[in-house]
């Protein structure tokens, strides 16, 4: 499965969107970008994923370039429960893949 | 409440000791996947199994198994815990086609 790079940590205001970036340069036709989040020590949360299209759900918004080498998880109204670890995966959906977990990016909303 | 139990919550016990993590899947779901999180690893794959049979391994040591039983739930068993094995661990379950993985509450296991 492709590597993803994230920014270590970012910073969001309470109330304003928060932007999550994420770099999958060797992403392969067939791979997904999903994103997860941990709040801090519960297990991770599903967030939203997807292939090429941009996707928007109940939770977030995900914009994904037109070349998928790199995508943005988009919170468009932090609150302080926003507060957590946010995981991009890069995976295939193929029976038996498992999603491989990197550092991630912690995400601090701000009073 | 995510519909996948893990039991016990808390577990501290010595080293050498053996211990059994239990994971129940939400309902309807075949697929068992177990993670470790410790803090300098972050979260590890260790197995995978699917209606009863072992379909994925990662980085799970010799000390440890796993089984998952007829009714679905699944144990992973550590035996000789050293210090290093302190960690929370998660089971996730999915269904086959499902994207996600849904994730349990963990067990946080301390050894001492």
């Amino acid at each position: 499965d492709a590597k993803t790079t994230q920014p270590p940590s970012m910073d969001c205001a309470e109330g304003r969107a928060a932007n999550l970036p994420c770099n999958h340069s060797t992403i392969s036709g067939n791979e997904y970008v999903y994103w997860y989040r941990q709040i801090h020590s519960q297990g991770p949360q599903y967030i939203i994923h997807g292939l090429k299209n941009n996707e928007t759900n109940e939770m977030a918004s995900l914009i994904i370039t037109e070349d998928r080498k790199s995508s943005t998880l988009i919170l468009p109204h932090a609150t302080l429960r926003d507060t957590a670890v946010y995981y991009c995966i890069v995976r295939k959906n193929n029976y038996g893949q498992n999603f491989v977990f990197g550092p991630g990016t912690r995400l601090s909303v701000l009073p | 409440d995510s519909g996948v139990t893990q039991t016990p919550k808390h577990l501290i016990t010595a080293t050498g000791q053996r211990v059994t993590l239990r994971c129940s899947p939400r309902s309807g779901d075949l697929s068992v996947y177990w993670y470790q999180q410790s803090l300098d690893q972050g979260l590890q794959f260790l197995i995978q199994y699917y209606n009863g049979e072992e379909r994925a391994k990662g980085n799970i040591l010799e000390r440890f198994s796993a089984q998952q039983f007829p009714d679905l739930h699944s144990e992973l068993n550590l035996s000789s815990l050293e210090l290093g094995d302190s960690a929370l661990y998660f089971c996730a379950s999915t269904l086959e086609g499902d994207y996600g993985y849904t994730f349990g509450s963990g067990t946080r296991l301390t050894v001492v």
